[in-house]
């Protein structure tokens, strides 16, 4: 098993709709969890990391996170085209600041 | 905010020529990461730095060397580039537990 594994999409989403992004992690032990937006051609931007269980909201981005399933989800309100982007969960490896990414979901937002 | 530069945008080289990519960053990071990331392969680690001349190997170090003379600045090497190493190569710095941020990239072409 893949130690993060996503969806790799295209996940299409309707303007103005919510967009859910999933991420299951293997490691049990993992503390904080990262969520990056790459658009094409760019390099990975960190838009949010939660470190406990429940939600983390910073504007239209909620983070979620269920230690006892092993999955952190990223939803995205009121979607815009401007989200339209391939987005990366990364996990800690133990012990340093490596991180381990999934491959990615790639989202698109239909107007 | 973090600043992390890398010295060329776009990078075209001729096979066997030794190549070198440099990344600065300004905000006084302990950690430091080069990665390459290929369509369908997702981010691949490297090498990365965790302090002053201190390195480790990360997933796919054949082919490359690195230098961290100086805090601020860690360098890639290839030694003798061939045509597989033909990528987008991305730097990246990290404090601890606030997760990674990221160059803008160098795309390198090998011919």
């Amino acid at each position: 098993q893949k130690e993060v594994e996503q969806n790799s999409g295209p996940l299409s989403v309707p303007e103005g709709a919510i967009a859910s992004l999933n991420c299951t992690y293997s490691d049990r032990g993992s503390q904080s969890f990262f969520w990056y937006r790459q658009y094409s051609g760019k390099s990975p931007e960190l838009i949010m990391f939660i470190y406990s269980n429940g939600d983390k909201e910073d504007g239209r981005f909620t983070a979620q996170l269920n230690k006892a399933s092993q999955y952190v989800s990223l939803l995205i309100r009121d979607s815009q085209p401007s989200d339209s982007a391939t987005y990366l969960c990364a996990v800690p490896v133990f012990g340093n600041e490596k991180l381990t990414f999934g491959t990615g979901t790639r989202l698109t937002i239909i107007p | 905010d973090v600043k992390v530069t890398q010295s060329s945008r776009y990078l075209v080289k001729r096979t066997g020529e030794k190549v070198f990519l440099e990344c600065v960053q300004d905000m006084d990071h302990e950690n430091m990461f080069w990665y390459r990331q290929d369509p369908g392969l997702g981010l691949r680690l490297i090498y990365f730095s965790y302090d002053v001349k201190m390195k480790e190997k990360g997933d796919i170090p054949e082919g490359y060397s690195v230098s961290r003379e100086k805090k601020e600045r860690f360098s890639l090497i290839l030694e003798s580039a061939s045509t597989n190493q033909t990528s987008m190569y991305l730097c990246a710095t990290a404090d601890w537990g606030q997760g990674q941020y990221f160059g803008p990239g160098t795309r390198l072409t090998v011919t």
